[in-house]
C-alpha cells in the first residue's frame, strides 16, 4: 500500500521567516511528486517533481526531490501572511491513474 | 474556461436521505475523481473514472456510487446518507496520468460542504 507522511503537521511562524515542509513517501513504480497549496477552498497546483536533485522554483517557493531517500521538501522564504494554507504533497506512480495525498502541513504565518 | 465546477456548494441532509453531487469539467480531461476531506485525514479518494462509461473504486468507496455517462460530467451519489458522510467533497480532473509525456496535474473544483444530521 502506498504511504505518504508529511511533517510537521502544523507550523506557526512569524512573517519573514523561512520554513521547510517535508514529505516522505513509499510508492511502487514512482513517477512524480506533486505539491499543492490549499487555502480556504480547492487545492491549487504548485510543483511537479520527477527527477532527483533538480530544484523547482516559483518566486519565494522552491522544492526538491530525493528519489533515493524517498522524500521531498518545500521551502518558502520570506514568508507572508498569504502563505498561510495547508500544503499537500502527492506522489504518483506509473500505470496508476491516482495520486496518493498526504494529510498535509497546516502553515500559519503571524504578521 | 470554467475549469472544474461542482454543484451544489452546500447541502444539509437528514440521515437516510439521498442526493447526487454533480461535477463538470470543460477541459476535455479523460480522468475524473471524487475525494472527501475530513480534518486531519487529508484527501481520500472515493471513486474515480478513467473515461466515459468507466468507474473504479478508490480508498473509501462504501456508501457512495458514481456514474460517468458523459466525458465532461462525473456524478457522486449517496443513496442513504449517514452522519459519517459529513465532509467536504472535492471533484478533480486530469488528462492522462499513465502517459509518460503527459502532465499529470489534477485540477480541483471548489468543493461541496455536506452535513448529514
Amino acid at each position: 500500500e502506498d504511504k505518504v507522511v508529511q511533517s510537521p503537521l502544523s507550523l506557526v511562524v512569524h512573517e519573514g521567516d523561512t520554513v521547510t515542509l517535508n514529505c516522505s513517501y513509499e510508492v511502487t513504480n514512482f513517477r512524480s511528486l506533486l505539491w499543492y497549496k490549499q487555502e480556504k477552498k480547492a487545492p491549487t497546483f504548485l510543483f511537479m517533481l520527477t527527477s532527483s536533485g533538480i530544484e523547482k522554483k516559483s518566486g519565494r517557493l522552491s522544492s526538491i526531490l530525493d528519489k533515493k531517500e524517498l522524500f521531498s521538501i518545500l521551502n518558502i522564504t520570506a514568508t507572508q501572511t498569504g502563505d498561510s494554507a495547508i500544503y499537500l504533497c502527492a506522489p504518483s506512480n506509473f500505470g496508476n491513474e491516482k495520486l496518493t495525498f498526504g494529510t498535509g502541513t497546516r502553515l500559519t504565518i503571524i504578521p | 474556461n470554467a475549469g472544474v465546477t461542482q454543484t451544489p456548494k452546500f447541502r444539509v441532509l437528514k440521515t437516510g436521505q439521498s442526493m447526487t453531487l454533480l461535477c463538470a469539467q470543460d477541459m476535455n480531461h479523460e480522468y475524473m475523481y471524487w475525494y472527501r476531506q475530513d480534518p486531519g485525514m487529508g484527501l481520500r479518494l472515493i471513486h474515480y473514472s478513467v473515461g466515459e462509461g468507466t468507474t473504479a473504486k478508490g480508498e473509501v468507496p462504501d456508501g457512495y456510487n458514481v456514474s460517468r455517462l458523459k466525458k465532461q460530467n462525473f456524478l457522486l451519489g449517496l443513496e442513504s446518507a449517514a452522519p459519517s458522510q459529513t465532509s467536504v467533497y472535492f471533484c478533480a480532473s486530469s488528462i492522462d496520468l499513465t502517459s509518460y509525456l503527459s502532465y499529470n496535474e489534477q485540477f480541483f473544483g471548489p468543493g461541496t460542504r455536506l452535513t448529514v444530521l
